[in-house]
């Protein structure tokens, strides 16, 4: 099963609103990643947050980690129809091994309206 | 800026032909990997290489895919017969010495279809 589940499946927004995307894990971790997919093109790796930091900021990105509740969020402040892509959540799981491996949610397929 | 550069970028083919996918990964990155995606599964870990060393492929149907790094600069992944169920998106991405625990960077993908 997927260890990062993203809620929700889609989101559709306005321009300049914000959009806040959720991930729930199920085992312990090391870190946790969000990545961007836009459509036909490779993954690009948005933002980090190991499991003693509790939020992080990039540039319009926020993200939250509550390792207690095993969730993280992503805000996308001010929205613009640039954003509109499909967002995922990555998982580094504890222990770390030297077979450790990333576990990607499904994604939510957001959509910013102009 | 750096890129990840998978060839070819679309592949379309009848079942039973061999396909052959090829990965360049960024140089200096040591940890390569290749995924599949569908819309049904999502994105799936096939295997994974350190050092052109396979670490991992326990995602991978070992009757018909293999995965390969002949030198430091190519990773091929190579299914032989193919199927229709083989129709995915495969991407390769490459990491630092760290990688999972860093950040991974993607190619653009191999889009197939087996006919």
């Amino acid at each position: 099963s997927q260890q990062g589940e993203e809620d929700p499946q889609a989101l559709s927004i306005q321009e300049g609103e914000n959009a806040t995307m959720n991930c729930s894990y199920k085992t312990s971790i090391n870190n946790l990643q969000w990545y961007r997919q836009n459509s036909g093109r490779g993954l690009v790796h948005l933002i980090l947050i190991r499991s003693n930091e509790r939020e992080k900021h990039s540039g319009r990105l926020r993200v939250t980690l509550d390792t207690s509740k095993k969730s993280s969020s992503l805000l996308i402040t001010a929205s613009r129809a640039a954003d509109t892509a499909s967002y995922f959540c990555a998982t580094d799981p504890t222990p770390t091994g030297a077979n450790s491996k990333l576990t990607f949610g499904k994604g939510i397929t957001l959509s910013v309206r102009p | 800026d750096a890129r990840v550069t998978q060839t070819p970028r679309h592949k379309v083919t009848e079942m039973g032909q061999e396909v052959t996918m090829r990965c360049q990964p960024i140089l200096g990155h040591n940890t390569v990997f290749w995924y599949r995606q569908t819309m049904m599964q999502g994105l799936e870990l096939l295997a994974y290489f350190r050092n052109r060393a396979p670490l991992d492929d326990s995602g991978m149907p070992k009757d018909r895919f293999s995965a390969e790094m002949p030198d430091a600069t190519l990773a091929t992944l190579k299914i032989q017969p193919s199927e229709p169920r083989d129709s995915a998106v495969y991407f390769c991405a490459s990491g630092p010495g760290q990688a999972p625990h860093q950040p991974q960077h993607f190619g653009d993908g191999t889009r197939l279809s087996i006919l």
